[in-house]
């Protein structure tokens, strides 16, 4: 299973964008990389995912690079329930979803 | 349709002790996880189960052992608690996609 890359922290104005990155340089073809946020000590709630083409939902919309070795989470007009910790995944969808999450990104939205 | 559903929501044992945290999804995936997340930390993979029947490993397995009793359920098992594993314990599901959690179990080993 590949691993990502996230910075452990980040700030955002209300009303701004978020740009948050993940960095998979080791993904393989048939992986996916997926998005989740935990707010408080709640479980995880899925955001977006995608395999090599950008997505975009009413959440957020997810940016993957042409070589696939890094995305970028946005949500556009980051609000203060936005804060929550960012999940970035890289995952096959055969052999069982082994699904390992990271230490994510603790993204900050202040007022 | 109530998703994943996790009891007890709250336990505390002593050192030594067993327990068995449930979990059950009615969304009829194929795939069951279990993770515990330590405070301030992300969340670390024990065991899951791809279908019934079947369970592998995961980062963290030792200490602790698991059951796929149907499609529906999932439980976790503590044969002797141990300090070290007081955490909060997520049960998720997965169909094609995404994954589901359940409310959580805080867990406290004294």
């Amino acid at each position: 299973d590949a691993k990502t890359t996230q910075p452990p922290s980040m700030d955002c104005a209300e009303g701004r964008a978020a740009n948050l990155p993940c960095n998979h340089s080791t993904i393989s073809g048939n992986e996916y990389v997926y998005w989740y946020r935990q707010i408080h000590s709640q479980g995880p709630q899925y955001i977006i995912h995608g395999l090599k083409n950008n997505e975009t939902n009413e959440m957020a919309s997810l940016i993957i690079t042409e070589d696939r070795k890094s995305s970028t989470l946005i949500l556009p007009h980051a609000t203060l329930r936005d804060t929550a910790v960012y999940y970035c995944i890289v995952r096959g969808n055969t052999g069982g979803f082994k699904t390992i999450f990271g230490a994510g990104t603790r993204l900050f939205v202040k007022a | 349709n109530a998703g994943v559903t996790q009891t007890p929501k709250f336990q505390v044992l002593k050192t030594g002790q067993s327990m068995t945290l449930q979990c059950a999804q009615d969304m009829n995936h194929n795939s069951m996880y279990w993770y515990r997340q330590d405070p301030g930390m992300g969340l670390r993979l024990i065991y899951y189960s791809a279908s019934e029947g079947t369970t592998d490993k995961g980062e963290v397995p030792n200490g602790y052992n698991v059951s796929r009793l149907n499609k529906r359920e999932f439980s976790l098992r503590l044969e002797s608690a141990a300090p070290s594993q007081t955490s909060v314990y997520f049960c998720a599901s997965t169909g094609t996609y995404e994954q589901y959690f359940g409310p959580g179990t805080r867990l406290t080993v004294t």
